[in-house]
């Protein structure tokens, strides 16, 4: 009965890879979001989508694709890791841009790249 | 460009004494101020949400105050148990733009009660 579940828990690859995070939730909300938690274990936001519209997308290399098929859905595809892409990335989700629904997110996926 | 601190960055106390973590921000432009826990290898629980009208919100031992004007928030655990370590964080909700807005992160506060 998770809420918001993420895969993988953890991803180590190569310089280079190309790598994929899934995220959905089952909560009924609309809006789901990304976002990076460095070594210092700042969290930052990267992109949100509401009913599969890119609403927020912060400074994010291009590298960095989000895909949301639908709303219970927001993938996070990255192309040619660098060594800078390893961090803490989870996944979020909330009812709308609702300014007193709270943000649920997911458990993180460690992304560590060699 | 709004920037969210929170003090101290560390804090260990021994079980059963009350604390207060402090969450300053540098522009009071926000909708509402959020503190969440965040236990290792785990994602964020909201714990309370204080709109920018509200003066405080209150959740079983956990007090959470907000002064909008002076850019300030702290969060009150009475009665510490140990099973409260964890990073506490705080985040206001500010306009992106259009209709959208976004959390802004603070640092964070590690939190060790010890039994």
């Amino acid at each position: 009965d998770t809420a918001v579940s993420q895969t993988p828990k953890y991803l180590v690859t190569q310089m280079g890879n190309d790598k994929s995070i899934k995220c959905e939730q089952n909560l009924g909300h609309d809006t789901m979001y990304w976002y990076k938690q460095d070594s210092k274990k700042f969290l930052k936001i990267m992109f949100s989508y509401n009913n599969k519209e890119l609403i927020i997308n912060e400074t994010v290399p291009n590298r960095f694709s989000p895909k949301s098929p639908d709303k219970a859905h927001l993938n996070l595809h990255i192309n040619s890791l660098e060594l800078g892409d390893s961090a803490v990335y989870f996944c979020a989700s909330s009812l709308g841009q609702v300014l007193d629904s709270p943000l649920h997110f997911g458990n993180g996926t460690r992304l560590t790249v060699t | 460009k709004q920037e969210v601190t929170q003090i101290p960055a560390a804090l260990s106390v021994p079980e059963g004494e009350n604390l207060v973590l402090n969450c300053s921000f540098t522009d009071s432009a926000i909708y509402n101020l959020q503190w969440f826990r965040q236990d290792p290898g785990k994602g964020l629980t909201s714990l309370l949400l204080i709109q920018s009208s509200q003066r405080e919100q209150t959740s079983g031992r956990l007090n959470a105050s907000l002064d909008k004007s002076s850019g300030r928030s702290t969060l009150y655990i009475a009665a510490s148990q140990p099973g409260d370590s964890a990073t506490y964080l705080c985040a206001v909700r500010q306009r992106y733009g259009g209709a959208t807005n976004k959390l802004i992160f603070g640092t964070g506060t590690l939190l060790a009660v010890q039994p």
